[in-house]
């Protein structure tokens, strides 16, 4: 059973560039949800796919979107950047889209923007 | 506008004791509670998790307890070891069943 991997692992970016992050879901499951960590703080939740279509987003942007694809694996897009943007984004998968279904985390693509 | 607050950002228990992580929560909404302990470099792995219904829950060496007139949970890892050793987040159910609000974390050291 593989797990949930992200790609990049780091990434540098300009400020006004666009930047598209990609999460590959544990074997199985159909739903992925996506987080911004900023450094000394939890997690905080950009939006979730469900079976390709967007189940619930949380206080971000219309520059951040996203897309799950027909095997369930996700990316998540943000235009036009900003510095506020650098932050560790993790993507979390798992059997459903209820929150006491456990949820399944990447290590996370830092990103840097400069 | 925390509304899940963890109020200790470090931790050091020696070996063997009981480690007790804190967290406080606003919303009297919040229905489902979770923690989950994170690695560097790694991702957060589900720990455990409790639901409004109960006071407690036990995993192993791991409980979690709930107050929530106080609104209120504590993660209790007793005996501590040092794989113990990482950054725990608290984590509640939103008004929402998809979104979770996560806590700032407080990292745990185990003492040899």
């Amino acid at each position: 059973e593989t797990g949930v991997t992200q790609s990049p692992t780091h990434l540098i970016k300009t400020r006004g560039q666009q930047v598209t992050l990609r999460c590959s879901s544990q074997s199985g499951h159909n739903t992925v949800s996506w987080y911004q960590q900023a450094l000394g703080q939890g997690p905080q939740f950009i939006f979730q796919y469900y079976r390709e279509e967007e189940n619930g987003r949380g206080n971000f942007p219309p520059r951040f979107s996203g897309l799950q694809f027909p095997n369930y694996s996700s990316e998540l897009n943000v235009n036009a950047l900003e510095l506020d943007d650098s932050a560790l984004y993790l993507c979390a998968s798992s059997l459903g889209r209820e929150t006491s279904n456990i949820q399944y985390f990447g290590a996370g693509t830092r990103l840097s923007v400069l | 506008d925390q509304q899940v607050k963890q109020n200790s950002p470090s931790l050091s228990v020696q070996e063997g004791r009981i480690s007790i992580l804190n967290c406080d929560y606003t919303n009297s909404m919040f229905d489902y509670f979770l923690w989950y302990k994170k690695y560097p470099a790694e991702g957060p792995t589900f720990l455990i998790s409790i639901s409004s219904i109960k006071d407690k829950n036990e995993d192993g060496r791991f409980t979690v307890f709930l107050n929530k007139s106080a609104k209120h949970l504590s993660l209790h890892i007793v005996p501590s070891q040092p794989g113990d050793s990482a950054v725990y987040f608290c984590a509640a159910r939103g008004q929402s069943n998809y979104q979770l609000i996560w806590g700032a974390g407080t990292k745990l050291i185990i003492k040899p």
